[in-house]
């Protein structure tokens, strides 16, 4: 079975500080992951993924997440941040090995950043 | 403009009242996907569909069902809703699956009283 985990809850970080936002996964074959944010009222919108390659990936609004097979994980960062980036931020992983639909997210990470 | 578009984005109902929540999306993507959102679980997935005529269940279907007739359209029914169904339910549809990322709408708030 696959699964996901987002260890905390919230995040707080002063703008212009680099951000780690964690996210660990468990798959039987190997992970699609995805990172996903949620503004306000708003629906989610997709900010990176990781499929098969380079283990960096970059992705919208300066994001990139590193891909760590061994560690099972696929941390969110961002080198400096800003106020805007204050959001929800959700983690998503899909098992190559599984022929179902199924997406599965973790239970998100509230992101402060603040001035 | 490509979207998926929910309705209705807020709703409150009595308990055992029928209602349908509607999707579409006109990106001509052949997954669509339901999901119900609640404060510390994250996104549960309630229903998926691969294609036309071709669902499956997620992790949260219990009292729920869906049909997908034609491409564009995923409703989502709740046929005798209670106060536990209760949540954000957000609809998505994806190109290019399983690799393909989502694309979701904008969220519909329900309340069953």
């Amino acid at each position: 079975a696959q699964s996901v985990a987002q260890p905390e809850d919230q995040v707080n970080v002063a703008e212009g500080n680099p951000l780690t936002v964690k996210c660990t996964y468990s798959v039987s074959g190997n992970p699609y992951l995805f990172w996903y944010v949620q503004y306000p009222n708003r629906g989610l919108q997709f900010l990176l993924k990781y499929i098969t390659g380079d283990n960096l990936v970059k992705g919208s609004y300066g994001f990139e997440a590193e891909f760590n097979k061994s560690q099972t994980s696929f941390h969110l960062k961002k080198p400096s941040a800003l106020v805007s980036d204050s959001a929800l931020y959700f983690c998503a992983v899909r098992d190559d090995s599984s022929n179902t639909g199924k997406l599965i997210f973790g239970q998100g990470t509230t992101l402060q950043v603040k001035p | 403009e490509a979207q998926v578009t929910q309705n209705p984005r807020y709703l409150i109902t009595v308990t055992g009242k029928k209602l349908t929540v509607t999707c579409s999306q006109n990106m001509n993507h052949e997954y669509m996907s339901w999901y119900r959102q609640d404060p510390g679980l994250g996104l549960r997935q309630i229903y998926y569909s691969m294609n036309v005529e071709v669902t499956d269940k997620g992790d949260v279907p219990e009292g729920y069902k869906v049909s997908r007739k034609e491409k564009r359209n995923f409703p989502l029914i709740l046929e005798s809703p209670s106060p536990n169904q209760t949540s954000l339910y957000f609809c998505a549809s994806s190109f290019g699956w399983p690799t393909g990322e989502l694309f979701f709408g904008e969220g519909s708030r329900l309340t069953v009283l």
